[in-house]
């Protein structure tokens, strides 16, 4: 069954820095991954979509990487801002229990940019 | 296009009551989630549905939730008879042969 982690939980960095956000899956074999936006009392924004077979895709400030083989997928945002601050969660597209295609999602990192 | 549309956003009702949750997909997409986020175990997919069939249900908690999808632009979440842990954010997501998934604004429901 495929789990998903991401860390840290919780980050609170100054305006301007540099940040990483980590998620980690248990099963490699995956179709793609995901990375979404929360901001409170709202829906998730889709930000990235990395397919299997790509290594990383990048828009604007943000970029993903992924390493299929280690499970692990990185989001990078630059020159964080105020408006960066919201939840993001990583989501694994793969093959369920069924056999059939499913996403499990993290639990989310809670950023916070102070300005 | 605008986006996935759910319905109510908000509601209130007493337990034993009967819940229908109503979603609009993004015209074109061929998939459909039904997801469910708490404080306690973030979100759950409940079922998903391909060309308006379900294709997992082995989300959905127990008999008490049903879904269905009658046609390629709308899809119900019901819940009946409602209990107070069934209190959360229902999302409905809509997507093109599995690629990005687009996410509705939820329907916050609270039992009492």
């Amino acid at each position: 069954k495929q789990e998903v982690t991401q860390i840290p939980a919780a980050l609170s960095v100054p305006e301007g820095e540099n940040l990483v956000l980590n998620c980690s899956f248990t099963d490699s074999a995956i179709y793609n991954l995901q990375w979404f936006r929360q901001d409170p009392g709202k829906g998730l924004t889709s930000l990235l979509l990395i397919q299997s077979s790509q290594r990383e895709q990048t828009s604007g400030r943000l970029n993903a990487s992924l390493d299929k083989s280690s499970g692990r997928s990185t989001l990078y945002i630059a020159a964080s801002q105020p408006g960066d601050s919201a939840t993001y969660l990583c989501a694994v597209s793969s093959p369920g229990d069924t056999g059939r295609r499913a996403l499990t999602f993290g639990s989310g990192t809670r950023l916070q940019v102070q300005p | 296009d605008a986006g996935v549309i759910q319905s109510p956003r908000h509601e209130v009702t007493e337990m034993g009551q009967e819940v229908t949750l109503r979603c609009k997909p993004i015209s074109g997409h061929d998939y459909l989630f039904w997801y469910r986020q708490t404080m306690m175990r973030g979100l759950e997919l409940l079922i998903y549905f391909n060309n308006n069939v379900p294709i997992d249900d082995s989300g959905m908690p127990e008999d008490r939730f049903s879904a269905k999808m009658p046609n390629a632009s709308f899809s119900t979440l019901k819940i009946q008879p409602s209990e107070p842990r069934d209190s959360a954010v229902y999302f409905c997501a809509s997507s093109a042969s599995g690629n990005t998934i687009y996410f509705g604004e939820g329907s916050w429901l609270t039992v009492v």
